[in-house]
């Protein structure tokens, strides 16, 4: 079954304001967590990463924060535009897998002019 | 565009056909995946390849789908007399480097496939 999940499957959010999208996993053997964006009709666009032996990672306009102990991920994204709204995976790569992917679902953001 | 090419975009066919897609990958990179996006879904993994050497395939992978990568650089996947539950986004990725720390895959745009 899948080991990663998101708490809310839709996240409206009006354009300039911060928008958190939340996540969950299982497997405490994660090494690696990946946070993706995909717009409608193509593929997942990497937006930032985070290792397993950090709580912290910041770019541009988007911070990935890891709770470890509560096994939670969540993506900040700072004055949200437009050209956010997006589908938004978070997924890992767990030790000894050949560095595959496991996602969840998703979460749909739509920005509000 | 990531540098990661699939071809073609869309599929449209009939139950029973079979099917070829294609991926060329970032020039570099050894690693390459496949997965399966269903509406509303995340990708799911299909099969893995590091340079010319399949090493691990899914269970989702039936018998009907193989998938080769014969000079370690362009990959295709088959899928032999489809079914409708075939229908679904084809996604390639790939990956260079070593350790989890490069553990970035980019992906192509996809192939929606369509059964009839």
């Amino acid at each position: 079954g899948e080991s990663v999940g998101l708490h809310l499957p839709t996240l409206s959010v009006q354009e300039g304001d911060n928008s958190i999208i939340n996540c969950a996993y299982s497997n405490s053997a994660s090494d690696y967590f990946i946070w993706y964006k995909q717009e409608s009709g193509k593929g997942p666009q990497f937006i930032i990463d985070i290792r397993s032996n950090m709580d912290k990672r910041q770019g541009q306009r988007v911070t990935v924060l890891l709770n470890k102990t509560v096994k939670h991920l969540s993506l900040q994204i700072a004055a949200t535009q437009p050209g956010d709204s997006a589908v938004y995976f978070c997924a890992e790569i767990r030790g000894g897998s050949n560095y595959k992917l496991t996602f969840g679902k998703g979460t749909l953001l739509t920005v509000n002019p | 565009d990531t540098g990661v090419s699939q071809d073609p975009r869309h599929k449209i066919t009939k139950r029973g056909q079979n099917v070829t897609f294609r991926c060329d990958p970032i020039s570099e990179h050894n690693r390459l995946y496949w997965y399966r996006q269903t509406l509303g879904q995340g990708p799911e993994f299909l099969t893995y390849f590091q340079n010319e050497a399949q090493l691990e395939k899914s269970r989702l992978l039936s018998d009907r789908f193989s998938a080769e990568r014969p000079k370690g650089s362009f990959s295709t996947l088959e899928i032999q007399r489809t079914e409708q539950g075939d229908s679904a986004m084809y996604l390639c990725a790939t990956q260079g480097g070593e350790g989890p720390s490069s553990g970035t895959q980019y992906f192509g745009p996809g192939t929606r496939l369509t059964v009839l």
